[in-house]
């Protein structure tokens, strides 16, 4: 699997967007790009997925790249709830829980 | 939440005793794995089943077995458990391999080895 680098952490305001970056310029042509978050240390949470098409959910959107080197995760709205840690990971089409999971994105949604 | 139930969820043994965790699900999801989250980490993946009977190693198994007699139970053990095995270990389910197959997380054992 591809390797990510996130930032460390990251601040937003509540009721504001927050858009979490990810770099996976090692991303080959049959891996899918996952957003996973966890809160609390409770298992880790799916948020959304995609290949090379924009994606959106009742959660987030995704939004790839074209060259698909670089992804980010957009929260609409912010709330103190989505507080976490949010995973990116890039995976080869098989295996879906055979996942690689790098230390994420500590963000945190302020009032 | 997707059916998966793991226990014990906190547990504290002693260095060098067996310690077996369980991982249930009512999902009839074919795929199970184990992974553990040490501190301020990211999940690393000791390992997964792929069906009954049928398991595989994942980044770091060394130190663990584990054994799928039924689809629904999918078993960690720790032969001879040490300090480094101080972790959280979370059981996640897939109902297929495919890339577009998302995985549904338990609620994880804190599994402390004093």
């Amino acid at each position: 699997d591809a390797k990510t680098t996130q930032p460390p952490s990251m601040d937003c305001a509540e009721g504001r967007a927050a858009n979490l970056p990810c770099n996976h310029s090692t991303i080959s042509g049959n891996e899918y790009v996952y957003w996973y978050r966890q809160i609390h240390s409770q298992g880790p949470q799916y948020i959304i997925h995609g290949l090379k098409n924009n994606e959106t959910n009742e959660m987030a959107s995704l939004i790839i790249t074209e060259d698909r080197k670089s992804s980010t995760l957009i929260l609409p709205h912010a709330t103190l709830r989505d507080t976490a840690v949010y995973y990116c990971i890039v995976r080869v089409n098989t295996n879906a829980g055979k996942s690689t999971f790098g230390d994420g994105t500590t963000l945190t949604v302020k009032p | 939440d997707a059916g998966i139930t793991q226990s014990p969820r906190h547990k504290v043994t002693e260095t060098g005793t067996p310690v077996t965790l369980r991982c249930h699900q009512t999902e009839n999801h074919r795929y199970m794995y184990w992974y553990r989250q040490d501190p301020g980490h990211g999940l690393r993946l000791i390992h997964y089943s792929y069906g009954v009977k049928d398991t595989d190693k994942g980044e770091v198994s060394d130190g663990y077995s584990v054994s799928r007699s039924k689809t629904e139970d999918f078993l960690l053990t720790l032969e001879s458990a040490t300090s480094s095995q101080t972790s959280v270990y979370f059981c996640a389910i897939s109902e297929s391999d495919a890339g577009s197959s998302e995985a549904f997380f338990g609620q994880g054992t804190r599994l402390t080895v004093v």
